[in-house]
């Protein structure tokens, strides 16, 4: 069945940038694309990022302001998140999840998360 | 940007019982409207895509209804393991952005 499993999670400073990955097994990544979304303790849900099942296409949340780059490696079956100039409003457990189709649509399952706490 | 807004904040109802939630878009967004049950320390799982249609394994007793701006799930007797917190999801067909409700608790009464 379907896993993905999320890491890279950790306390970082303001300013600064952290990769977190999503390792996928259970399906053919190479044909799915997939995405990011992120909870911030408490809180509600926030869709971060999508990329194409080539990375040949790529869109993230307006909100992040191009702080944060979706990539991904088919050989490896590896999801990535580039996350740079990280504020404390970015504390949050990161999901990535699988999307149905090669080009976006809806996605399920998800990955438990990885928590990333930005703090001084 | 499309802002859904879900209500009511907190449902408390009993087994048993029906829960009609809502959820409002600020504008159109067709049927593409998905519903995503998640309990405490767990996440989100699919409950209702394409504002009605049932997801793989999502008993009958779950159904959603609406399109444009205005979406329902509705649970028709509530079992115990259904109290959860519920977020809609819309999706734009172009550029695919995604944008959550805020959320709606099912506790129990």
């Amino acid at each position: 069945q379907v896993h993905l499993v999320e890491s890279g999670g950790g306390v970082v400073q303001p300013g600064t940038s952290l990769r977190l990955s999503c390792a996928a097994s259970g399906f053919t990544f190479s044909s799915c694309a997939m995405h990011w979304v992120r909870q911030a303790p408490g809180k509600g849900l926030e869709w971060v990022a999508v990329i194409w099942y080539d990375g040949s296409k790529k869109y993230s949340a307006d909100s992040l302001k191009g702080r944060f780059t979706i990539s991904r490696d088919n050989s490896k079956n590896m999801l990535y998140l580039d996350m740079s100039s990280l504020r404390v409003e970015d504390t949050a457990v990161y999901y990535c999840a699988k999307d149905w189709y090669g080009d976006p649509n809806w996605f399920d399952p998800w990955g438990q998360g990885t928590l990333v706490t930005v703090s001084s | 940007e499309i802002v859904l807004t879900q209500s009511p904040t907190t449902l408390s109802l009993s087994p048993g019982e029906r829960a009609t939630l809502s959820c409002r878009a600020s504008q159109s967004v067709g049927n593409y409207l998905a519903w995503y049950q998640q309990k405490p320390g767990q996440a989100p799982t699919l409950v209702i895509y394409n504002a009605s249609k049932r997801a793989t394994g999502i008993p009958p007793r779950f159904s959603g209804s609406g399109s444009g701006t205005d979406f329902t799930l509705t649970i028709s007797s509530l079992e115990p393991e259904d109290f959860a917190v519920y977020y809609c999801l819309q999706r734009g067909n172009w550029p695919p952005m995604y944008t959550f409700g805020q959320g709606t608790k099912l506790e129990i009464k």
